[in-house]
């Protein structure tokens, strides 16, 4: 267990829909870190939050929206969603988010999207 | 632009048999280098990393990776592999001035008994 956890475990939902995905870091870590994992795509870094600040953007959509809030759990907003957006969402937290840091993975949210 | 190679999508070796991964970065210098083990179902763990120093970093579990800067090389190593080290291996980067972590594709690992 790595003391990042992510809720919901699985979600399944239609195109066009929204879902918010929530992670909670290990108690003191203050960067979190959203990934996606597809088959076509492999793991892809979307954005990382250091202390509610963006502090990083990878291939994060237009469609997609992040925070990270003054109790440090972050939410991850996907919207208008399409099939292609179907994968395994990531959450990871680290101490002080610097790129030695190591990254402490939740055991993710698989999302369906029908 | 900063990429990882993994070259292998798949391996299978005996137990008890020793393993190699392998792993190429194209980077203009020395990155920090990751290697994390995804299991089946579940999320990744940091295995061992790289930013300096040694060239030859010992990590949990009884891996074991060595930089190569002449070949941006950093391969993951294993001298007698358990069934219970059957999953995916994830090389990964980091540019020593940025925090975006790039992945490699992975390498699934099959344990033959």
């Amino acid at each position: 267990d790595s003391g990042v956890t992510q809720t919901p475990k699985h979600l399944i939902t239609a195109t066009g829909q929204r879902v918010t995905l929530r992670c909670s870091p290990r108690s003191g870590d203050l960067s979190v870190y959203w990934y996606q994992q597809s088959l076509d795509q492999g793991l892809q870094f979307l954005i990382q939050y250091y202390n509610g600040e963006e502090r990083a953007k990878g291939n994060i959509l237009e469609r997609f929206s992040a925070q990270q809030f003054p109790d440090l759990h972050s939410e991850l907003n996907l919207s208008s969603l399409e099939l292609g957006d179907s994968a395994l969402y990531f959450c990871a937290s680290s101490v002080d988010g610097g790129p030695h840091d190591e990254q402490y993975f939740g055991p993710g949210t698989r999302l369906t999207v029908t | 632009a900063q990429s990882v190679t993994q070259p292998d999508i798949h391996i299978t070796v005996s137990e008890g048999a020793s393993l190699e991964l392998r792993c190429n970065y194209s980077y203009g210098a020395t990155p920090y280098l990751f290697w994390y083990v995804q299991s089946p179902g579940q999320g990744l763990q940091l295995l061992l990393k790289y930013f300096s120093g040694d060239t030859l970093v010992q990590g949990i579990k009884g891996f074991e990776a060595e930089f190569k800067r002449s070949q941006s090389s950093f391969n993951l190593r294993k001298p007698s592999v358990h069934w219970s080290d059957a999953a995916e291996y994830f090389c990964a980067v980091v540019n020593t001035g940025g925090f975006k972590t790039i992945f490699g594709a992975g390498t699934r690992l099959f344990v033959k008994a």
